[in-house]
């Protein structure tokens, strides 16, 4: 059965600095697609990047890029240069190409920036 | 662009009423999921459709029934709340591969 795991349920970062939160995953498919969402306190998700178990390099967008450890099983995000708005809860999430329609979501890691 | 539209956004019951909530879509995709969102939970799925006609069970689907109307509506019934449904409801919607999910902005039940 696909599982997501996120072992920090917080996370502190000072504004400007990188971050990284860990995200790791359990899957028997040998295709499968790992995202990660953002959901400030507003409430609503926010897609931000995505990573195919079959991509050679990692995946990037803007400040945003994923660190892909396919032997680990590890999908960190990392955020470069943390802004306040990106003070928020982040979630890791899977879905399994070969095994049905279900995306997987781990507990998800609190995000606060400090000024 | 609406994306996905979730109704109510906000829904008090007693203990044994029903109500449905909700949910359509305006992006032509086919699968569709409903969702709840639980403090230290993250997202469970409850139920999901994968094309028009057709519905499965997820993670948690006791004490839900699901109707896939349309493309473009899923709505989720509660036939007799309880307590323990007390939660953050998402309706999504997927686009094809690699499929990430648009959610709505999120329905919150009290059940007293």
């Amino acid at each position: 059965a696909q599982k997501i795991t996120q072992t920090q349920p917080g996370m502190f970062v000072q504004e400007k600095e990188a971050v990284t939160l860990d995200c790791t995953y359990d899957t028997s498919d040998q295709s499968y697609g790992l995202f990660w969402y953002k959901q400030p306190s507003s409430g609503e998700m926010i897609f931000l990047i995505y990573q195919g178990s079959y991509d050679e390099q990692n995946a990037t967008e803007g400040r945003y890029s994923l660190n892909f450890q396919k032997a680990r099983k590890s999908a960190n995000l990392v955020i470069s240069a943390s802004q306040l708005g990106d003070s928020a809860m982040y979630f890791c999430a899977m879905r399994e190409f070969n095994y049905g329609q279900n995306f997987v979501f781990g507990p998800g890691t609190r995000l606060s920036v400090l000024p | 662009n609406a994306g996905v539209t979730q109704t109510p956004k906000f829904q008090v019951l007693k203990t044994g009423q029903s109500m449905t909530l909700q949910c359509a879509q305006d992006m032509n995709h086919n699968s569709m999921y409903w969702y709840r969102q639980d403090p230290g939970m993250g997202l469970r799925l409850i139920y999901y459709s994968a094309s028009e006609g057709t519905t499965d069970k997820g993670e948690v689907p006791n004490g839900y029934n699901v109707s896939r109307l349309n493309k473009r509506e899923f709505s989720l019934r509660l036939e007799s709340a309880a307590p323990s449904q007390t939660s953050v409801y998402f309706c999504a919607s997927r686009t094809g591969f690699p499929g990430e999910l648009f959610f709505g902005e999120g329905s919150r039940l009290t059940v007293l």
